[in-house]
C-alpha cells in the first residue's frame, strides 16, 4: 500500500520569508500524481498545487511551489513571501493513475505565520 | 466556483444511535467521497462513489454505510454510533480521473458521547 509521510507536525515562518514544507511517499508506481492541499482554520480544504510524475518539470502557482524529486520520492512546497493568510494545515496527497479515485493523504503540518 | 456544502458543521450524538451526515455538490460531478480527518493521521477515505448507486469502501469501511440515490447527494451513515467514531468528517467531489482536483466540503465534527 502506498503512505505519505509528512515528517514535520508544525512549522512556523516569518511574514515574508520563505518555508519549506516536507513530503516522502512510498510507491512502486511510476505513474501517479502528487498535490498539496491547504486547510485554513475553520475552512474548507483547497487545492494548492499539483505535479505529474512524468513531468521533470517542477510545478508552480504564484508564491507556490514544489521540489519534485522522483528517484528520491520527495514532493516538497515551498512557499515564498509567506503571508499571514498562508497559516493553514498542509496536506501532501498521492494518486496513483491506475489506482482510480484512491487518494492518499499525509499526516498534514501545521503551518503559522508570524507577523 | 464549485460549491460542496454539508448538513451540518457540529453534531452530538450519543453512543448507539443511527447517525446521518448529508453532502451535497452543485457541480454534477460522478465520483464522490467521504473521508475522516483525525489528528496527526490525516483524511482517511471511508468510502467513494463513482456514480449513482455505485460505491467501493476506502480504507477505514468498518462501522459505516453510504448511500447515493441521486447525483449530487451523498450520505455518510454510521449504523450504531460508536465514540471512537468521533472525528471531523469530510465531503469531496470531482471529475473522474487521478489528475483532477477534488472539491471539499467544510466539514462535519461529529461527537459521540
Amino acid at each position: 500500500a502506498q503512505t505519505v509521510t509528512q515528517s514535520q507536525p508544525e512549522m512556523s515562518v516569518q511574514e515574508a520569508e520563505t518555508v519549506t514544507l516536507s513530503c516522502t511517499y512510498d510507491t512502486s508506481e511510476s505513474d501517479y500524481y502528487l498535490f498539496w492541499y491547504k486547510q485554513p482554520p475553520s475552512r474548507q480544504m483547497i487545492l494548492v498545487i499539483r505535479q505529474e510524475a512524468y513531468k521533470q518539470q517542477n510545478a508552480t502557482e504564484n508564491r507556490f511551489s514544489v521540489n519534485f524529486q522522483k528517484a528520491a520520492k520527495s514532493f516538497s512546497l515551498k512557499i515564498s513571501d509567506s503571508q499571514l493568510g498562508d497559516a493553514a494545515m498542509y496536506f501532501c496527497a498521492y494518486n496513483a493513475n491506475n489506482a482510480g479515485n484512491m487518494l492518499t493523504f499525509g499526516g498534514g503540518t501545521r503551518l503559522m505565520v508570524k507577523p | 466556483d464549485v460549491k460542496v456544502t454539508q448538513s451540518s458543521r457540529y453534531l452530538v450524538k450519543r453512543t448507539g444511535e443511527k447517525v446521518f451526515l448529508e453532502c451535497v455538490q452543485d457541480m454534477d460531478h460522478e465520483n464522490m467521497f467521504w473521508y475522516r480527518q483525525d489528528p496527526g493521521l490525516g483524511l482517511r477515505l471511508i468510502y467513494f462513489s463513482y456514480d449513482v448507486k455505485m460505491k467501493e469502501k476506502g480504507d477505514i469501511p468498518e462501522g459505516y454505510s453510504v448511500s447515493r440515490e441521486k447525483k449530487e447527494r451523498f450520505s455518510l451513515i454510521l449504523e450504531s454510533a460508536s465514540t471512537n467514531q468521533t472525528s471531523m468528517y469530510l465531503c469531496a467531489s470531482r471529475y473522474p480521473g487521478p489528475y483532477n482536483e477534488q472539491f471539499f466540503g467544510p466539514g462535519t465534527r461529529l461527537t459521540v458521547l
